[in-house]
Parts: structure tokens; C-alpha cells; sequence
């Protein structure tokens, strides 16, 4: 599979900890934030959205963030797990299905 | 069925070749899009299809051209391609077919290798 590497930021968590994984959005305008993992050799797999209209939203066991003010995204993952390893991407929706996805995050679960 | 397949999985061409990839859903989503992804980078889009429309093409070079046949397939055709153009390709899909609102689900991807 795809390998990822020293050129996006790692977060490195003991199993159990609360991660917390940041992203800067770029365009004031976007509407509709979503957040992504991708594991090596898979594509994107949906983690948890969130409208603009909101600041915040649960799922089981994660919780977006969203700080319009400022234009930051973040997503917590509670009691975090061996297989949460993996490369996590926001994206932000520019207009209609446009899709723009942040550079990403290396989350590393040591156990 | 809610996943969206991706044929083939690997895929080497040379420079003169012609090659497609596929991609199919069964979810019955209105939109269907095309990614491409280098190496410990993120997605970027290529095109959108709406309701079988081509609705957005990111300025994508010619030799890149995507087919919508019917709502469930989505093609991607290949022809001169070049080495920079080895990538991990995504296919992905939406029950939304123009506000932009709900999951996109992806499929695996193609991998491709141009020499």
C-alpha cells in the first residue's frame, strides 16, 4: 500500500489517550466540512460532517469542531484505538460538489 | 450494495498506450467524481458528474476523458499519458447531485504506473 511519511504531521498517541486533530479551511464561504481517514492502500472512508450552521457535532467516539471565526476544523477521537492508524483529511465544500481536502494528518496508536 | 468497485486495481501503461478505468455504484447517486492522489498528498478533484452532466472539470489536460454511460458507471480514459502522471486514482460517488451536501463514498482506487 501507500506509504505516508515525513511530510505530513504526525500525531503519535498512546492506545487509550484522546487525539485531537486540527485542520485550517481556507475559503470563508464553504458551508459543509467533512472528515476523512484513509488507511494505507484504501481510499477515503468517511469519518463525521458538519454544517456550517453548527460548531459542533458527536459521533461514536469522535467530535467535530468547527471555529468559523477563525476558520478551523477539529475532530477528537475518544479512547483512541490500534486501528484508528491512519492518514485523516478535512475537507471543505467550495460550492455545489466541490471538494477541497486539506494536506493531512499521520495518526500513529502506539500501544 | 453500498460500495463503490474500481477496475483494475493496478495498472501499467507506456507512454503511447490507450487504457480506461472503470468505476460502477449501485447506491443510486446522482453524482460521481474522479480524484487523483500522489503520494502522501491529498485528493484532488478532476471532474464532476451531475445526473450523468459532466458538471465540473478542474482544467484537467485532454488526455484525461471521463465518460458517464448510465447514472450506476463512471469511466476514465487514458490515452498519452505521462510519467507524472503515475497516481493513485479515485473514484467516489454521492447521493446529492448538486448542492454538495452528504458523504462522498470512495472507492479503492486504481493505482497507475506510466513509463
Amino acid at each position: 500500500g501507500e506509504s505516508v511519511g515525513l511530510h505530513l504531521p504526525t500525531l503519535s498517541v498512546q492506545e487509550g489517550d484522546n487525539s485531537i486533530i486540527n485542520c485550517a479551511y481556507s475559503n470563508s464561504a464553504s458551508d459543509y466540512f467533512i472528515w476523512y481517514k484513509q488507511e494505507s492502500g484504501k481510499g477515503p472512508q468517511f469519518i463525521i460532517d458538519i454544517r456550517s450552521n453548527m460548531d459542533k457535532r458527536q459521533g461514536q467516539r469522535v467530535t467535530v469542531l468547527l471555529n468559523k471565526t477563525v476558520k478551523h476544523l477539529s475532530l477528537q477521537i475518544a479512547a483512541t484505538q490500534p486501528g484508528d492508524s491512519a492518514v485523516y483529511f478535512c475537507a471543505e465544500n467550495i460550492w455545489g460538489n466541490k471538494l477541497v481536502f486539506g494536506a493531512g494528518t499521520i495518526l500513529r496508536v502506539k500501544s | 450494495d453500498t460500495e463503490v468497485t474500481q477496475t483494475p486495481k493496478h495498472l501499467v501503461m507506456g507512454m503511447t498506450n490507450k487504457k480506461s478505468l472503470k468505476c460502477e455504484q449501485h447506491m443510486g447517486h446522482r453524482a460521481m467524481y474522479w480524484y487523483k492522489q500522489k503520494a502522501k498528498k491529498p485528493p484532488e478533484l478532476m471532474f464532476v458528474y451531475s445526473y450523468e452532466k459532466l458538471s465540473i472539470n478542474e482544467s484537467v489536460p485532454s488526455r484525461f476523458s471521463p465518460e458517464c454511460p448510465n447514472s450506476s458507471l463512471l469511466n476514465l480514459h487514458l490515452h498519452a499519458l505521462q510519467p507524472e502522471d503515475s497516481a493513485l486514482y479515485l473514484c467516489a460517488s454521492s447521493q446529492d447531485g448538486g448542492l454538495g451536501y452528504g458523504e462522498q463514498f470512495f472507492g479503492p482506487g486504481t493505482r497507475l504506473t506510466v513509463l
